[in-house]
């Protein structure tokens, strides 16, 4: 079993629809959970950081976290077609290490 | 102007070169990390560093090397032991137990 677990899509969802992601993990000690979005041939940038259970909201951005499921999701509102890219969702645990997920393309059609 | 800069942007290698990809940061950051990224594949950990002077191997550490002599630097040097060297790679730095950023990536090409 991988330690943090995306389905790789594609996902298409129709512009201005909510686009949603799914993130599984395996290691219950996890602490903190990021959202990186990465565009074709650049480097990842943050999206958002949750720490505790529950919701997150920032500008279209939601994430949600539920530690008993060991899961974390992130919607995204009335997705544009520039939201297209890959969605990397990272888990740190009790030490500096950092585990990301092989990421989730996500493609918003116009 | 803030941020954590990688070069080259692009490299080429021969076959049984060594090679040193720069990782600098400005942002006071004690943790450095070495990402890298084949495509269609997520990051992987080469060596991460949490203070000066002190490094920690990854998940595939084999075949490269870093160092950690001051706190706004930590190159990675690709040896010739690495078989299979083309990929992205990713520096990244946090301040402590928390969010990660991320240098813009060295592309590495083996000839």
């Amino acid at each position: 079993q991988k330690e943090v677990e995306q389905n790789s899509g594609p996902l298409s969802v129709p512009e201005g629809a909510i686009a949603s992601l799914n993130c599984t993990y395996s290691d219950r000690v996890s602490q903190s959970f990021f959202w990186y979005r990465q565009y074709s041939g650049k480097s990842p940038e943050l999206i958002m950081s949750i720490y505790s259970n529950g919701d997150k909201e920032d500008g279209r951005f939601t994430a949600q976290l539920n530690k008993a499921s060991q899961y974390v999701s992130l919607l995204i509102r009335d997705s544009q077609p520039s939201d297209s890219a890959t969605y990397l969702c990272a888990v740190r645990g009790g030490t500096y290490k950092y585990i990301f997920g092989t990421g989730t393309r996500l493609k918003v059609l116009a | 102007d803030g941020g954590i800069t990688q070069s080259p942007k692009y490299l080429f290698r021969k076959e049984g070169q060594n090679v040193t990809l720069s990782c600098e940061q400005n942002l006071n950051h004690d943790a450095m990390y070495w990402y890298r990224q084949d495509p269609g594949q997520g990051l992987r950990l080469i060596y991460y560093s949490q203070i000066v002077n002190d490094f920690q191997k990854g998940d595939i550490a084999e075949g490269y090397s870093v160092s950690r002599e001051k706190k706004e630097s930590f190159p990675l040097t690709v040896t010739s032991a690495q078989k299979n060297p083309t990929a992205f790679y990713l520096c990244a730095s946090s301040p402590g137990r928390d969010t990660q950023y991320f240098g813009p990536g060295t592309r590495l090409t083996v000839l």
